[in-house]
C-alpha cells in the first residue's frame, strides 16, 4: 500500500470546523482512501472512505483532490468527543494486505 | 452494529506464562487480525487470517502464535510471555479484503502487562 503523510498534531476550538489533511502522492488509480480514528483507550473506528468523489456521512466529509494526491477529512463542528488520533490509510484493490497504520494526526479540541 | 469482542480488557501475567487472548466477531467476517500498539510505534500487525485454519504472519510474529478453529473466533497466543510483550493488543475483523471499500472493525483492546 502506498504511503501517506499527515501532520503529527492539530488543534481546534470546539464547535468550529476542522480540516485534517493527508498527502498521498504515490497513490495508484485503484487505491481507496480510508480514514479511521482512535479515541483514548479504545480501538480504532472507521470514519469514512472514498475513491475519487467527495463523500459525506454522519460523522464527517471527505474531500479528495482532483489528482487524488491529497485528501482532507472535514469535521463540520468539532466537539470534545472528537479529540482522537486520525489515521489516513490507502487500501489497494488487489491483494490480501491488511490495514497498515501510520502515526496519524493527534487532534486536540479546546473548549 | 458489528461487534468485535475481546475477552479480557486488562490482564497481568508473569514472565514465562502462556497467555491466551481471545477475540470473537459476530458479523460472519472471513478475515481477522491481531495488532499490538505501543507508544511511539503505532499499530503493528502480528498475525492475520483469511479463513478458518489459515494464518499469515504480519510484521512482528515472533513470540506469538494464533489459532482460528472457528470462523468467528481468532485467538492470539503468547507461548512464553516476556516483559517486552507488555502492550495493548487489538483484534479486528473485516469481510473480503479484496473489496477495498470494506471496513475493518476493531475491538476495544486488551491491555496486557507482563511482570
Amino acid at each position: 500500500d502506498a504511503k501517506t503523510t499527515q501532520p503529527n498534531s492539530m488543534e481546534s476550538n470546539e464547535e468550529e470546523p476542522v480540516h485534517l489533511p493527508c498527502n498521498h502522492s504515490t497513490i495508484s488509480g485503484t487505491d481507496y482512501i480510508h480514514w479511521y480514528r482512535q479515541l483514548p483507550s479504545q480501538g480504532p473506528e472507521y470514519v469514512i472512505h472514498g475513491l475519487t468523489s467527495n463523500v459525506n456521512n454522519r460523522m464527517a466529509s471527505l474531500a479528495i483532490a482532483e489528482d487524488r494526491k491529497s485528501s482532507t477529512l472535514i469535521l463540520h463542528r468539532a466537539t470534545l468527543r472528537d479529540a482522537a488520533v486520525y489515521y489516513c490509510i490507502l487500501r489497494g484493490l488487489t491483494g490480501n494486505t491488511p490495514l497498515v497504520f501510520g502515526k496519524g494526526t493527534r487532534l486536540s479540541v479546546i473548549a | 452494529d458489528v461487534k468485535v469482542t475481546q475477552s479480557s480488557r486488562y490482564l497481568v501475567k508473569r514472565t514465562g506464562e502462556k497467555v491466551f487472548l481471545e477475540c470473537v466477531q459476530d458479523m460472519d467476517h472471513e478475515n481477522m487480525f491481531w495488532y499490538r500498539q505501543d507508544p511511539g510505534l503505532g499499530l503493528r500487525l502480528i498475525y492475520f487470517s483469511y479463513d478458518v485454519k489459515m494464518k499469515e504472519k504480519g510484521d512482528i510474529p515472533e513470540g506469538y502464535s494464533v489459532s482460528r478453529e472457528k470462523k468467528e473466533r481468532f485467538s492470539l497466543i503468547l507461548e512464553s510471555a516476556s516483559t517486552n510483550q507488555t502492550s495493548m493488543y487489538l483484534c479486528a475483523s473485516s469481510s473480503n479484503p479484496r473489496i477495498s471499500g470494506n471496513t475493518i472493525y476493531f475491538g476495544e483492546g486488551s491491555w496486557l502487562t507482563v511482570v
